[in-house]
């Protein structure tokens, strides 16, 4: 059980343009999805905490407006980056968790690489 | 915000010893501790955690001990194999909201 997936596993695209990434709990109701990004040889840093029907919440230097969060069911949030550029590209990771407390499950990641 | 330190940033082990992994975090409301395994451009999975009202905790070959007072814990882990060899990140967390260390890349030598 507690299967978080993601996708797409991988996209490349244009700079300027909008790339839209799911994450999915698969087998749980999820009351809360995070959204973390990684970059090569780093660790994972928080970029929004999103609860289900209401808006997300960013973390301090992450732009609401150039990332794009909603969480329009209990089993489904979707990150927008919009007009992507190369300094945009890196691996993002999705979580969930069915109650707050409760252990996250993570997505297997996206990578995203903009040219 | 909660800031969360790791150290060393990479430990090279022969296999059958043990390794050690130490974080320490700032903020004393945070309450669960957990560890991840991150092999290259997988996920993150969770290998073992704690929580605040608890000391040690065992789960076969790793263990992780947390010391609220020094605001610090470590993993422990025993008897390693070469399939140990990966990226481990302790992470500590409050209202659900994790904070993860800067990363331990261990190479357990054959």
């Amino acid at each position: 059980g507690a299967v978080v997936s993601q996708h797409p596993s991988w996209v490349i695209c244009k700079s300027g343009t909008s790339v839209k990434i799911e994450c999915r709990s698969l087998d749980f109701q999820a009351t809360t999805m995070f959204w973390y990004r990684q970059f090569p040889k780093q660790s994972l840093m928080l970029m929004a905490t999103s609860n289900e029907g209401s808006k997300a919440t960013y973390e301090q230097g992450v732009e609401k407006d150039k990332f794009l969060i909603n969480h329009a069911s209990l089993t489904l949030s979707t990150l927008t980056v919009t007009s992507a550029h190369p300094e945009d590209s890196s691996f993002y990771i999705c979580s969930a968790s069915a109650r707050r407390g409760d252990e996250q499950f993570f997505g297997p990641g996206t990578r995203l690489t903009v040219l | 915000g909660e800031n969360v330190e790791q150290h060393p940033s990479t430990l090279s082990v022969q296999e059958g010893d043990s390794a050690v992994i130490k974080c320490t975090y700032s903020d004393s409301a945070s309450n669960y501790f957990p560890w991840y395994k991150q092999e290259l451009g997988k996920r993150p999975q969770l290998i073992i955690d704690i929580r605040s009202n608890v000391g040690e905790k065992k789960d076969q070959r790793i263990a992780v001990t947390l010391n609220k007072t020094a605001k610090h814990f470590s993993l422990h882990i025993t008897e390693t194999q070469p399939e140990d060899s990966a990226v481990y990140f302790c992470a500590a967390s409050k209202a659900n909201k994790l904070i993860f260390g800067t990363g331990t890349l261990l190479a357990v030598q054959p």
